[in-house]
């Protein structure tokens, strides 16, 4: 059963930069996209973007400027960094895997990071 | 950019009534690319039903989706008390992959 473990800093300033991982055990990240998700607190979920195991990627275009999303096929890790934060960056962050046959979703998601961005 | 409606914003029912939700897009949405989600508090969400109206391994019959174009529905037969949640649609048709604002089915 896959399972997807997202760690990182849970404190960032202000005009820094937020990094995260993503350690994907139980299966391999070959062949799959692999998104970012977050959640501000009390509100409701926003699509970052996705990665493809070949390093192919799609961001929203309300983050794109900021987002930077990396694979390492040897250690079975994804990374998300998001740079110049502010305090509206605060939120809980998940990785969730997509599967497109049949259907598109996301099948397995990380329990998730928060990231407080403060001074 | 495909923008997701959800309606209502909270759907106030009683354990055994029928729970119906409303996720309409701004564009038409391929089918095979609208999901929904259930999001339970302090956990992350998990997969109900993909391709519009295909369950999720282990997710209970009650649970049904529906729809096709602009307007989708997920559909509760009979709520059980683990039921009551926030519940988000998504769709995977065109980028970006917009979820819907959610609907919270609480207990009236």
């Amino acid at each position: 059963q896959v399972q997807l473990q997202e760690s990182g800093p849970g404190l960032v300033k202000p005009s820094e930069t937020l990094s995260l991982t993503c350690t994907v055990s139980g299966g391999s990240i070959i062949s799959y996209y692999w998104s970012w998700i977050r959640q501000p607190p009390g509100k409701g979920l926003e699509w970052i973007g996705y990665i493809y195991y070949t390093g192919s990627t799609n961001y929203d275009p309300s983050l794109k400027s900021r987002v930077t999303m990396s694979v390492d096929t040897s250690k079975n890790q994804l990374s998300l960094k998001l740079s110049s934060v502010t305090e509206a960056d605060t939120a809980i962050y998940y990785c969730a895997r997509y599967r497109g046959v049949g259907g598109g979703r996301f099948d397995c998601w990380g329990q998730g990071a928060l990231v407080t961005v403060s001074s | 950019e495909i923008v997701l409606t959800q309606s209502p914003g909270t759907l106030s029912l009683s354990p055994g009534e029928r729970a119906t939700l409303s996720c309409r897009a701004s564009q038409s949405v391929s089918s095979s690319y609208l999901a929904w989600y259930q999001q339970k508090p302090g956990q992350a969400p998990r997969l109900l039903i993909y391709g519009a109206s295909s369950r999720a391994t282990g997710i209970p019959d009650r649970f049904s989706g529906s729809g096709s174009g602009t307007d989708f529905t997920l559909t509760i037969s009979r709520l059980e008390s683990e039921d009551f949640a926030v519940y988000y649609c998504q769709q995977y048709g065109s980028s970006p992959w917009a979820f819907g604002q959610g609907t919270k089915v609480e207990i009236k």
